[in-house]
């Protein structure tokens, strides 16, 4: 399979636990990005990374919420203490590059969390 | 303060007919266009996008057109079929090419 593989596809926590979500992006891909899809919302942009680097993390909240992208393995992102509110599809896409003329990115299918 | 906005919640055609998906953007500085298209319960797939120097790209039954004097493009699907019933994503890149903004979608239903 060459697609974006997320892990796992559902997760369920109570309030107070960590969640940890798994992102391997497609083979040759090596940028990826973190959006979350809350209820009745769009996808809003969370993180985006490089090997090692973070590029670019406007849309993370500044508490609990973290992620890398480690020379070997996935991406992570990582929500410490949940709460009801991070309720959430969370999605991850990648890219070969920011050269890639048409900015189009490959999405997987989602870590659907639910905070109990 | 959203940036990329589609204003229809949803919208219903019958089949065979046109669909007509409408997106309002604010930022200037975006050079490419998006349309993303998403079935329940997976991720989002590209469907076809269009850089800000053109008006129009076309690709089978799908058409993008961009109007920048009014900030306004829109996805034209004809003839519509029932298996384009999904919820659509429009999305803009700025010219940083950092990410994707997404506007929140319109549920599409092709009835037969």
């Amino acid at each position: 399979n060459a697609g974006v593989m997320q892990n796992p596809r559902h997760l369920v926590r109570r309030r107070g636990q960590e969640a940890r979500l798994r992102c391997s992006p497609m083979k040759g891909h090596s940028h990826v990005y973190w959006y979350r899809q809350l209820p009745e919302e769009g996808l809003k942009f969370m993180v985006y990374l490089q090997k090692e680097n973070i590029i670019d993390e406007s849309g993370m909240p500044k508490e609990r919420f973290s992620a890398e992208f480690p020379k070997e393995g996935p991406s992570i992102l990582r929500i410490q203490q949940v709460v009801r509110g991070d309720s959430a599809a969370y999605f991850c896409a990648s890219s070969p590059g920011t050269s890639v003329s048409t900015g189009e990115l490959f999405f997987g299918e989602g870590s659907r969390l639910t905070v109990l | 303060d959203q940036q990329v906005k589609q204003n229809s919640p949803s919208l219903s055609v019958q089949e065979g007919r046109i669909s007509i998906l409408n997106c309002d953007y604010t930022n200037s500085m975006f050079d490419y266009f998006l349309w993303y298209k998403k079935y329940p319960a997976e991720g989002p797939t590209f469907l076809i996008s269009i850089s800000s120097i053109k008006d129009k790209n076309e690709d089978g039954r799908f058409t993008v057109f961009l109007n920048k004097s009014a900030k306004h493009l829109s996805l034209h699907i004809v003839p519509s079929q029932p298996g384009d019933s999904a919820v659509y994503f429009c999305a803009a890149r700025d010219q940083a090419g950092t990410a994707l903004i997404f506007g929140k979608g319109t549920t599409l239903s092709v009835s037969s």
